[in-house]
């Protein structure tokens, strides 16, 4: 199983909106990834997750805040979003976060709109 | 700082053609390359990893080479068929690990 799964597939808040997004993997990885993804560009790497533990924080503004209560799950807390965060977040798991054979596993996205 | 490029930025091709997509990088100290496939509004699936110490890795129709010290890395997709229609990504893993993605190639084979 290489599945990655996230909900929920659509989400639309105001920017005043309390909201969260969640990941889920059951393949053991102990590297969890947050990604943004604009129209017709690539992702960006937002925040990793290695051994449930923040290991990277790539200058994300603090209306975005994640949490990784366990090996498998991966949220992302939304407060007071701007209308330019609409996008499309993607999450990854890979089985750790350094190595040479990290392969990335990605869920099919939520995709936000912020009116 | 570690810079992806992929050409061409678009595709469109008949069914049946031989393909190649290009990937190069900037920086060759990688530890890999991986391709993915997306299809539009989707998330990625992983195509191919090639570790920094191999020169390809093949899956099926699909056939990817990376060459490190030139810093370039080719797709090649044979008898290309319209299930094929997608963007094609790539990304290195730098020596930060922190994974590093071209914009893209959007292809489309039409019947």
């Amino acid at each position: 199983d290489t599945e990655v799964t996230q909900t929920p597939k659509h989400l639309v808040m105001g920017m005043t909106n309390k909201k969260s997004l969640k990941c889920e993997q059951h393949m053991g990885h102990r590297a969890m990834y947050w990604y943004k993804q604009k129209a017709k560009k690539p992702p960006e790497l937002m925040f990793v997750y290695s051994y449930e533990k923040l290991s990277i924080n790539e200058s994300v503004p603090s209306r975005f805040s994640p949490e990784c209560p366990n090996s498998s799950l991966l949220n992302l807390h939304l407060h007071a979003l701007q209308p330019e965060d609409s996008a499309l977040y993607l999450c990854a798991s890979s089985q750790d976060f350094a190595g040479i054979r990290e392969t990335q596993y990605f869920g099919p996205g939520t995709r936000l709109l912020v009116l | 700082k570690q810079e992806v490029t992929q050409i061409p930025a678009a595709l469109s091709v008949p069914e049946g053609e031989n393909l190649v997509l290009n990937c190069s990088f900037t920086d060759s100290a990688i530890y890999n390359l991986q391709w993915f496939r997306q299809d539009p509004g989707k998330g990625l699936t992983s195509l191919l990893l090639i570790q920094s110490s191999q020169r390809e890795q093949t899956s099926g129709r699909l056939n990817a080479s990376l060459d490190k010290s030139s810093g370039r890395s080719t797709l090649y997709i044979a008898a290309s068929q319209p299930g094929d229609s997608a963007t094609y990504l790539c990304a290195v893993r730098p020596r930060s690990y922190i994974p590093t993605f071209g914009r893209g190639t959007s292809l489309i084979v039409h019947p």
